[in-house]
């Protein structure tokens, strides 16, 4: 267990509808990146906030959008979703944000959409 | 940009066979590098990391050493399990971006 949960589990819906996902950090992490997994994209780096501030910008789309509240939890929101969305969309979390903070992943929020 | 580049598979080896999954980058300035690995159905878990030339990481049997002349990052374990059966990602971090970048997984499958 890395201490980063993510929620829900699994989420199913249609195209053109909007979801969102809900990540909280290691406790005392300030940073929290979000990531897709799909088959033919692989891993991806969509963003990344710390503490509350949006930090870098990865390949996220515009219909994309993300925030970090104050007590650090994080959400992702996804919009006019499409069939290309379905995707492991992964929460992970570090201390700080140098190069060398290892970064905890949770257990992922598998979207389906049909 | 930044890139990694590791070997697909599956990488199919008997129970206490010596493997090697290589993994090269390619990245602006100074990056650590990290192993993850991923069971299935669960997230990625991080398995050893490296932040400078030379150095060596080190977890649960497993190896990797930083090689700044050849760009590598190649992981190595003496004696594999059935239990290391998973896939298995080279990823970097640093160069200019706070994300990090990964291969594409190496899927391992260890029989008995």
């Amino acid at each position: 267990d890395s201490g980063v949960t993510q929620t829900p589990k699994h989420l199913i819906t249609a195209t053109g509808q909007r979801v969102t996902l809900r990540c909280s950090p290691r406790s005392g992490d300030l940073s929290v990146y979000w990531y897709q997994q799909s088959l033919d994209q692989g891993l991806q780096f969509l963003i990344q906030y710390y503490n509350g501030e949006e930090r870098a910008k990865g390949n996220i789309l515009e219909r994309f959008s993300a925030q970090q509240f104050p007590d650090l939890h994080s959400e992702l929101n996804l919009s006019s979703l499409e069939l290309g969305d379905s995707a492991l969309y992964f929460c992970a979390s570090s201390a700080g944000t140098g190069r060398s903070y290892e970064q905890y992943f949770g257990p992922g929020t598998r979207l389906t959409v049909t | 940009g930044n890139s990694v580049t590791q070997m697909e598979g599956p990488v199919t080896l008997s129970e206490e066979a010596f493997l090697t999954i290589n993994c090269t980058y390619t990245a602006t300035g100074y990056p650590s590098l990290f192993w993850y690995v991923q069971y299935p159905g669960e997230g990625l878990q991080l398995l050893l990391k490296a932040t400078k030339a030379d150095d060596k990481g080190s977890n649960k049997g497993f190896e990797a050493t930083y090689r700044k002349e050849t760009t590598s990052f190649h992981l190595e374990k003496g004696s594999v399990q059935v239990s290391d059966s998973a896939v298995y990602f080279c990823a970097l971090r640093g160069g200019g971006a706070d994300g990090l970048t990964f291969g594409k997984g190496t899927h391992l499958i260890i029989q008995p």
